[in-house]
Formats: structure tokens, C-alpha cells, sequence
């Protein structure tokens, strides 16, 4: 069974604090894709990433898939309000397998 | 970029009556479509996979006479809660993936089921 771990589970900052989420799991994953999540709504893709090694930026955000594909980071750059929500990394062909997620409160 | 709208938004039923719950995708034809189930502060927990005109595959530990799982066209899929009671209150999300990219998912935003 595939399993992803995210860390922290959960984490309170100011605005305009840096943040990093981590993805990890022993499997091998294709792909893997982060979401943000907010109360009462479904998820919102927000990165793919397929390569090994590879970087995406998403204006504040940067997403990094690990050189093995089993691991994978977002980090937030001078967080707002707005980025407040539950974070899910997913991985899988058609069929995702969904990370514990974290959960992000920023704070004016 | 695609849409799925997911109806209703939320949904309160007496114990003991079946909830029907749409999940439409607008502008793209959902080869395969995905519900789960997302209990609070957690993160989302796969029930079953439907293909179009076929049963769906559900998960291990999924009662599929509890929840009716229909996929009758390329843009629909049904879930029915049946005989419901509190403990199937919960917060239910479908998504819906295409044939040319399998690993990409749109979701529903979600409906609210709350048994009395």
C-alpha cells in the first residue's frame, strides 16, 4: 500500500513568514500533485510535477519533487492570510492516494 | 480549465432515508470518476472508483450496498447513501479524470451530509 506522509501536521505563523510543507513516502511515485483545501470546499489543484529533481514556482510557492520521486516539498515565501487552508499532496496514475495533509493558519 | 459541480452543497435527512448526491462534469467527458470521503481536519479518504457503464471498484472496507455508486454517461455519477444514520455523516467529494490525463483529477466541491 502507498502511503504519503505530510509534515508538519499543522503550523501557525505570522504573515509574511517562510514555511516549508514535506511530502514523504517509501513508494515510487510517477507523479505527484499538491492541493489546497479549504473549509467546506474540495481541493484545488495547485502543481503537478513529474521529473525527478524538478522545481516549479507558483508565485510564492515552490514545489520540489525529490531525485528518487518519493518525496516532494512545497515551501511558502512570505506567507498571507490568504494561503491559510489544509495543503495535500496526492500521488498515483488515475488513481490518487492522498498525503495526511497539513494544516496552515496565517496570521495577520 | 474543467469543472465539476457537485449537487447538493450540503444536506440534513432523518436517519433512515437515502441521499442522493450528483456529480457533473461540465465541460469535459469524465472517463472515470472518484468518491470520497473526508472526515473533519482530516485528509481525503478514497470510497470507490466508477468507470462510465460499468460497477464501480470499490474500496476495501466500502460497504457498496450502503453507498450506490452510478455512472450512467460520460458527465454523471450518482453516489446514494442508503438508510442512513449519524455515523454516515460526513463530508463527500467526487472528482473526475479524463482519458488523455490520467493522473489529474478535478474535484466537486464537496457536499455536506449531516443524519439525524
Amino acid at each position: 500500500t502507498q502511503l504519503l506522509e505530510q509534515s508538519p501536521q499543522f503550523l501557525s505563523i505570522q504573515e509574511g513568514e517562510n514555511l516549508t510543507v514535506y511530502c514523504n513516502s517509501s513508494s515510487v511515485f510517477s507523479s505527484l500533485q499538491w492541493y489546497r483545501q479549504e473549509p467546506g470546499e474540495g481541493p484545488v489543484l495547485l502543481v503537478t510535477v513529474v521529473t525527478g529533481g524538478e522545481v516549479k514556482k507558483l508565485k510564492r510557492l515552490t514545489f520540489q519533487f525529490g531525485d528518487a520521486r518519493k518525496d516532494s516539498s512545497l515551501h511558502i515565501t512570505a506567507a498571507q492570510t490568504g494561503d491559510t487552508g489544509l495543503y495535500l499532496c496526492a500521488g498515483g496514475f488515475q488513481k490518487l492516494v492522498f498525503g495526511t495533509g497539513t494544516r496552515l493558519l496565517v496570521s495577520p | 480549465g474543467a469543472v465539476v459541480s457537485q449537487h447538493p452543497s450540503r444536506v440534513i435527512c432523518k436517519s433512515g432515508t437515502s441521499v442522493k448526491i450528483e456529480c457533473r462534469s461540465l465541460d469535459f467527458q469524465a472517463t472515470t470518476m472518484f468518491w470520497y470521503r473526508q472526515f473533519p481536519k482530516q485528509s481525503l479518504m478514497l470510497m470507490a472508483t466508477s468507470n462510465e457503464g460499468s460497477k464501480a471498484t470499490y474500496e476495501q472496507g466500502v460497504e457498496k450496498d450502503k453507498f450506490l455508486i452510478n455512472h450512467a454517461s460520460l458527465t454523471l455519477s450518482t453516489l446514494t447513501v442508503t438508510s442512513a444514520h449519524p455515523e454516515d455523516s460526513s463530508f463527500y467529494i467526487c472528482s473526475a479524470g479524463m482519458r488523455i490525463a490520467k493522473n489529474i483529477q478535478y474535484f466537486g466541491a464537496g457536499t455536506r451530509l449531516s443524519v439525524l
